[in-house]
């Protein structure tokens, strides 16, 4: 069974750094992509970007390029998105979620979700 | 970027009601198309990819059509465990996008 699990919530201050997790299991792991959704609360879903385990190839959405940074250690078959000095605009739910291909241009739709990890920013 | 114009954002129905959702795209996209359903608390589930294929597991009251700019969902007769919010997604070119959503309450 394909499973996506991310790390626990988290509350932080402004200026503070941070990094969550999601561990792949089911599947191979450096085989498929990993993408992070930003949810703001009562809102959409917002493309962060997307990293191959397997190499490390990332790409960034331009509305996160430089705002976030997105890794992945393959030995323990986990992905990373952190923050460097978080403000209280990056409050959210943040989704990590598996895609099975992706091209220079594009990646097939998400097929499997993590359970989210809820970042509240507050002073 | 490829903007996305879901429609309606609200949509308030009864069970056993056939519902549509649409979604336009500011250009055609082909197929690549996905539709999520998201409840309350809940992480989005896959429910079709390239805008007409049911996953696996899917109920076949769900159902996805269109190409190119517009695109549809339709529940063809809604359920109590179908009362969530809707997206779609494409993916024919970065950056990925979504549409804004669509809550199907009860009426």
């Amino acid at each position: 069974e394909v499973q996506l699990v991310q790390s626990g919530a988290e509350v932080k201050k402004p200026g503070e750094s941070l990094k969550i997790s999601c561990k792949g299991s089911g599947y191979s792991f450096t085989s498929y992509w990993i993408g992070w959704v930003r949810q703001m609360p009562g809102k959409g879903l917002e493309w962060m970007g997307i990293i191959y385990p397997g190499d490390s190839d990332t790409r960034y959405s331009p509305s996160f390029q430089g705002q976030v940074t997105i890794s992945a250690d393959k030995s323990i078959s986990t992905a990373y998105l952190q923050w460097s000095s978080l403000k209280a605009s990056d409050t959210a739910m943040y989704y990590c979620a598996r895609l099975p291909y992706c091209s220079s241009t594009s990646c097939f739709n998400f097929d499997y979700w993590g359970q989210g990890t809820l970042v509240t920013v507050s002073s | 970027v490829i903007w996305m114009t879901q429609s309606p954002s609200l949509l308030s129905a009864s069970t056993g009601d056939r519902v549509t959702i649409s979604c336009r795209m500011s250009q055609g996209i082909s197929s690549y198309l996905a539709w999520y359903q998201q409840k309350p608390g809940k992480a989005p589930e896959l429910l079709i990819s390239a805008a007409s294929t049911l996953q696996s597991g899917v109920p076949s009251r769900f159902s996805g059509s269109g190409s190119g700019t517009d695109f549809t969902l339709t529940i063809s007769c809604l359920q109590s465990e179908d009362f969530a919010t809707y997206y779609c997604q494409q993916y024919y070119s970065f950056p990925l996008t979504f549409g804004g959503g669509t809550k199907v309450e009860i009426k």
